[in-house]
């Protein structure tokens, strides 16, 4: 595609409720990356993925917090039992390769947990 | 453990005076670093990599491993400018390096006409 995609854009949900955010990397980009953007915490790193697997999962927050990414390409991020301090704007990346290539930012979901 | 910091959350200067974004880092190997930028409703974007020593919308950023800092600047700001802009390291773990970003709070830019 022509760039990273995040769907949804924006979801609201319920306390203790599970949601699912999707991203779709750009075509042929073996690394993925989910962060997170929330008010005065700024961009964390949650995890990264190089294919299908993930090495590094050192940013999830806690075990509500769960990423899989099937066929090299689509990343699903999963949240369970949503909290209010899940709330902020959750971003994908992806890049061509590992090491110093450039990270592609998709637009983010904001979830927020009322 | 590798730190990112950036001074100031806000930063307002006038159309045509020269502007500097601070960034600090702590890292104990070779870290890489960037300034990405936020422009108002569109996506987190790479301005510019020290490794291109390159100059993109006017910008340069030059890395001091002495003073451990990635200052961005640009001699005269302009309106189109105003955004969020934050510096990340990539760093290199255990000798071996995979994208992984750790980036500043941010600073946002204000440029008044």
């Amino acid at each position: 595609g022509a760039g990273v995609s995040q769907s949804p854009s924006n979801k609201v949900t319920e306390k203790g409720k599970d949601v699912e955010l999707r991203c779709d990397p750009i075509s042929g980009h073996t690394a993925l990356y989910w962060y997170r953007q929330s008010l005065g915490q700024g961009l964390e790193f949650l995890i990264y993925f190089q294919g299908n697997s993930a090495p590094d999962k050192s940013g999830l927050p806690s075990d509500r917090f769960s990423a899989e990414r099937t066929g090299g390409s689509v990343s699903t991020l999963t949240i369970q039992r949503t909290q209010q301090e899940d709330s902020a704007v959750y971003l994908c990346a992806s890049s061509l390769a590992t090491g110093m290539t450039e990270a592609f930012f998709g637009q983010g979901t904001r979830l927020t947990v009322v | 453990a590798q730190r990112v910091t950036q001074p100031e959350k806000l930063l307002s200067v006038f159309k045509g005076a020269p502007v500097e974004l601070k960034c600090n880092y702590s890292y104990s190997g070779s870290p890489e670093l960037f300034w990405y930028v936020q422009y108002s409703r569109q996506r987190l974007q790479l301005l510019l990599r020290h490794i291109s020593r390159e100059s993109i919308k006017g910008f340069t950023a030059d890395l001091n491993k002495g003073e451990t800092s990635f200052h961005l600047k640009k001699p005269f700001a302009q309106e189109e400018d105003s955004a969020m802009y934050y510096c990340a390291l990539s760093g290199n773990a255990g000798g071996t390096s995979y994208g992984k970003l750790t980036f500043g709070q941010g600073t946002i830019l204000t440029v008044h006409p």
